[in-house]
């Protein structure tokens, strides 16, 4: 059974303190691993996809790395408008997206 | 926005009662997904169509729960005999490819 595990559950930043959110996972046969940013009361936002291990990508402060077995979204100098809850989810071949739970990221000012 | 709609946002309901959600995706897109979110948790699979044949249903699905999705446009999902542990929202996906799915806005559904 594909699974992911995301941690902290929780973390709080000062504005401009960097940190990285983890996500692992299990899954037979990875077709896509994808981060999305979920504000309160809204739906999921699509932020990244990585395919493969050592694949890297980059958007604002924001940069999601990949291995065979977890990936990072590291943020940079965040800001509090950066605040909100990250999921990971993973996707086998041609399955549904499995999430984790998500973290959820306070940055005060 | 990511041009997925959904109606309605907000639904509260006596339990018993049958609720209908709707989703429109972007016109291009012919996958459709229906997630489930509990509070602290991520968005859980709930079925998904592509083009107008439903191709998978999730085991959690209790047979209460039932999704049309005619002429492979806009889908409805049906809540039968709602519970209190249907409150929860209730989220569509949609994508023209099996990798990114775009969100729409979420029902968030009360059951009383």
């Amino acid at each position: 059974e594909d699974q992911v595990t995301q941690s902290p559950e929780a973390l709080r930043l000062q504005e401009g303190e960097s940190s990285s959110l983890n996500c692992s996972y299990t899954v037979s046969g990875l077709r896509g691993l994808f981060w999305y940013r979920q504000d309160p009361g809204k739906g999921p936002e699509f932020l990244f996809t990585l395919y493969s291990a050592g694949e890297e990508k980059e958007k604002e402060r924001l940069k999601a790395t990949l291995t065979k077995k977890e990936s990072f979204l590291h943020i940079t100098a965040p800001k509090p408008e950066d605040s909100a809850t990250y999921l990971c989810a993973v996707q086998a071949r041609d399955t549904p997206l499995v999430f984790g739970k998500g973290t959820r990221l306070s940055v005060i000012a | 926005d990511t041009g997925v709609s959904q109606n309605p946002r907000h639904k509260i309901t006596k339990r018993g009662q049958n609720v209908t959600f709707r989703c429109d995706p972007i016109s291009e897109h012919n996958r459709l997904y229906w997630y489930r979110q509990t509070l602290g948790q991520g968005p859980e699979f709930l079925t998904y169509f592509q083009n107008e044949a439903q191709l998978e249903k999730s085991r959690l699905l209790s047979d209460r729960f039932s999704a049309e999705r005619p002429k492979g446009s806009f889908s409805t999902l049906e809540i039968q005999r709602t519970e209190q542990g249907d409150s929860a929202m209730y989220l569509c996906a949609t994508t023209s490819s099996a990798y990114e799915q775009y969100f729409g806005p979420g029902t968030r559904l009360t059951v009383t």
